[in-house]
């Protein structure tokens, strides 16, 4: 089984800060890395697929990079509705498996 | 429009078996792979399995294999989730999504498993 591990775990920034979430795969997954957005009694909502792909109707300011086992969802200039949960997941094997979250707390 | 319209929320005693489904619409629902995660209280995301609708091929992760059924009806264009041998820690929400991007979501239903 694929072990995606993220960092950190809580992060609690202002507006207009740079977030940087990591994800390491337990081994080499190419570009199947997924992001993933939850807010509070919501369904996740995908941010960037396969690494560094854009999702239509997602603010620009999500961007994604990554190759192999290293992988990373940047948020360039953070809104008060970016509070929120955040996930990696990995489609290169199953069984499928999802990071541990990043938590991001606007102060 | 895609959507994943999911059934209502289930209370079960430990021990019972519980169906829960997903409508697909506005999309080839034949097309895509639908997938079911489930997420417990204040927890994060958990992988249970999908189904390719077009074959009816199922994967299951290994933690839930055996007590665990997707199956698809094309005549509704609905898949369902059955959970059997309830215990008090599948008490969690259910997601549906589709595609292995996992690009569109249902809202989730709510099982609760208490005597």
């Amino acid at each position: 089984e694929i072990v995606l591990t993220q960092s950190p775990d809580f992060q609690s920034l202002t507006t207009k800060d740079k977030v940087t979430i990591t994800c390491r795969a337990s081994q080499n997954i190419g570009r199947s890395l997924h992001w993933y957005q939850q807010k509070p009694n919501q369904s996740p909502k995908l941010l960037i697929k396969f690494a560094s792909q854009s999702i239509l109707g997602v603010p620009s300011r999500f961007t994604g990079s990554g190759y192999g086992t290293v992988f990373t969802l940047t948020i360039n200039g953070l809104e008060a509705e970016d509070a929120a949960a955040y996930y990696c997941h990995q489609t290169a094997t199953t069984p499928l498996t999802f990071g541990g979250g990043t938590k991001v707390q606007i102060k | 429009q895609m959507q994943l319209v999911q059934s209502g929320s289930e209370l079960k005693k430990p021990g019972a078996s519980v169906k829960i489904s997903c409508e697909a619409s506005g999309y080839t629902v034949s097309s895509y792979a639908l997938h079911w995660v489930r997420q417990a209280p204040g927890q994060g995301l958990e992988w249970m399995g999908w189904i390719m609708p077009r074959t009816g091929e199922t994967i299951y992760a290994r933690a839930f294999s055996g007590r665990i059924v997707i199956s698809f009806d094309a005549s509704v264009s609905t898949t369902f989730l059955q959970i059997s041998s309830l215990r008090a820690d599948d008490s969690a929400v259910y997601y549906c999504t589709r595609s292995n991007e996992f690009d569109v979501w249902g809202q989730g239903t709510n099982v609760t498993v208490s005597s």
